[in-house]
């Protein structure tokens, strides 16, 4: 199962917003709801910010919202805080219930 | 709160075993889906296996397939990942996770990691 594709980096000035893109396949994306979205900071356990596509955490703020369209996910971050400045994963769970990370975004806030 | 508590990393030469272990907490362990995820340095997350709520399924990636085992015990709220045959390219830092339902749905809470080291 091939990792699915994230673009390596993304920015955007505080109050912007920013969309990350993952791209897979009908095998993984687009065959599955089960699309997940992780924060990352340097040294720390990663952070659930989105599930099943479109579905937020309590605790997690609506600036994060989650969509798909095809076999590609996104995940758009409104009203840039400092803060949000981290790694982000996509994932999807694949058949055999395996699951497939994309290679991550590094988020800068400029 | 939902803790989980990675122990069992370390330093081990190629070829030679490691059985990495994960304390749970804050949640009734035995309805959960449990993984195992890892970072090598530099690089991004990678799945390593899941286990069904109840043990009765086990799923592992093409890379780790054959050589390690993921188990739980839970009477003891403990997930269990035994490496065997391991490879430089098996060092990374290890999550632990718990999934967001019962089986293999996505990943909601995850460990603080601990890191494996392959090398002679």
């Amino acid at each position: 199962q091939s990792a699915l594709t994230q673009p390596p980096s993304a920015s955007g000035s505080p109050g912007q917003s920013v969309t990350i893109s993952c791209t897979g396949s009908s095998s993984d994306v687009g065959g599955y709801n089960y699309v997940s979205w992780y924060q990352k900071h340097p040294g720390k356990a990663p952070k659930l910010m989105i599930f099943e596509v479109n579905k937020r955490p309590s605790g997690v703020p609506d600036r994060f919202s989650g969509s798909k369209s095809g076999n590609t996910a996104s995940l758009t971050v409104s009203g840039l805080q400092a803060e949000d400045e981290a790694d982000y994963y996509c994932s999807s769970c694949v058949r055999n219930n395996n699951v497939v990370f994309g290679g991550g975004t590094k988020l800068t806030v400029l | 709160q939902v803790q989980l508590v990675e122990s069992g990393g370390g330093v081990v030469q190629p070829g030679r075993s490691l059985r990495l272990s994960c304390a749970a907490s804050g949640f009734t362990f035995s309805s959960y889906g449990m993984h195992w995820v890892r970072q090598a340095p530099g690089k991004g997350l990678e799945w390593v296996a899941v286990i069904f709520y109840d043990g009765s399924s086990k799923y592992y990636a093409d890379s780790v397939e054959g050589r390690f085992t993921i188990s739980r015990d839970n009477s003891k709220n403990t997930l269990y990942l035994q490496m065997n045959s391991l490879r430089p390219e098996d060092t990374a830092v290890y999550y632990c996770a718990k999934d967001i339902y019962g089986t293999s749905s996505g990943i909601h809470y995850w460990g603080q990691g601990t890191l494996v080291t392959v090398s002679s």
